[in-house]
Formats: structure tokens, sequence, C-alpha cells
């Protein structure tokens, strides 16, 4: 069985500030983690993907996230938050031969100006 | 190149009417999934279909939902007799091969409201 969990479900920061996204997966498998953005009415966009190469994985609009097998997590970070960023956001799990993604409940990212 | 595209955007239905929610996958695109994402909620795997093959129905409610992906023509996923229950954003992502769920190609959903 997989799982992933949000440990926020909404985020708050200041525009030029550093985001964080926290993000705990559970696997039974070497598991792929993902993250997912959503802006309001839209469809989901890729921000990045791990599939079990580097463990930093750089992803479009200056993101980028850490896979920690130790601590079964997946954090999703940004040096500084732009407006433009202010989405929801989903962390994703894909077991090893599953097909279907396992999605976290998501974190609504509200950037002030 | 068009991306994945869905349609309706949006539609609303009375209880006990019945919902078509039409998706074409982006050219070249042989496997679709279809997600639904209840308010304030992540979005919960229905079903995966390649053409003419149902692949996985996991996720599909046991009554009422139907899932189908033609040889020509959009992937359809019917709701006969909706209730409010029903009411949700429904989104259809493809990929060019299936196996591993790597990165899907993700439509801008359609919003069902059931009155």
């Amino acid at each position: 069985a997989q799982s992933v969990t949000q440990l926020d479900s909404h985020v708050s920061v200041s525009e030029g500030t550093p985001v964080l996204l926290r993000c705990n997966y559970s696997s039974s498998y070497s598991p792929s983690l993902f993250w997912y953005v959503q802006h309001p009415n839209k469809g989901l966009q890729l921000l990045l993907k791990y599939t079990s190469a580097a463990t930093l994985v750089k992803g479009i609009n200056g993101f980028e996230a850490e896979f920690k097998k130790s601590e079964t997590s997946f954090h999703l970070t940004k040096p500084s938050a732009h407006m433009s960023d202010a989405a929801e956001y989903f962390c994703v799990v894909s077991a090893a031969g599953r097909r279907a993604l396992t999605f976290g409940s998501g974190t609504r990212l509200q950037v002030q100006p | 190149n068009a991306g994945v595209m869905q349609n309706p955007r949006h539609l609303v239905r009375r209880r006990g009417q019945e919902a078509r929610l039409r998706c074409s996958p982006m050219k070249g695109h042989s496997h679709v999934y279809w997600y639904r994402q209840l308010p304030e909620e992540g979005l919960k795997f229905m079903v995966y279909l390649q053409k003419e093959n149902i692949i996985d129905e996991s996720g599909m409610p046991k009554e009422r939902f139907s899932a189908e992906f033609p040889k020509e023509g959009p992937s359809i996923l019917r709701i006969q007799q909706v209730v409010r229950g029903d009411s949700a954003a429904y989104f259809c992502a493809s990929s060019p091969r299936g196996g591993e769920a790597g990165e899907l190609f993700f439509g801008e959903g359609s919003r069902l409201t059931v009155l």
C-alpha cells in the first residue's frame, strides 16, 4: 500500500521569502515521487519528479525537492516566493508497477505582497 | 500541439439525470486516466484505460459509473442517475505509455454540479 501526507493544508509566505511545503510518504515499494501544481480552475502541471536517481531534484519555476529515505520525506522548497506561485500543490507517490498515482490532500500556498 | 482536452468544462445536472464527460488525450497518447477531486481534497484515481480496454477500474464506484475509450474518438466517463455527492471536478490525464505511472498530462477538468 502507498500513501502520502501533506503536513500543512495552508501555507502563507511573503513575496521574496522562502517556501517550504512538507510531504511524507509511505510505500511498500521503491516509490517514484512527484509534485504537481494546480492554479485555480486549471488542470495540474508537473513541477518535478524523483525516480531513484539524484536525491535532490530540480523542477520548473525555481522549485526543488529532496528525497530523504530515512525520513520518508519529499519536501518542496523555493528560495524566494513570487506572487505567481500562489496555487494548490500536491505531493504524489507512485509505486513501481502501480499504474495509478496516489495524491496527497494538497497544500494551498498564499503569497502576500 | 494541443494538450489534453476535456469537455464540457462545466456541467449542471439535476438528481437522476445522466452526465457524460469527454476527454481527448494528447496526440500520440494511448493511455487515459480519470481522477475525481472533491472540494478541499486531493485527486482520487478512478480508472485507467487504453484504447478499447479498461486496464484498472479499482477506483470506480461499483454502480452508476462507467468509462470507455473507443478505438475512434474521445474517452467517455458516464455517470448515470447522478446524486448530489457526485458533484466534483473530474480530471482526465494521458500518457504515451502505461506500466509505471510516470508523468501524466492533465486536462483542465470538468466540473459537475448536481442540483
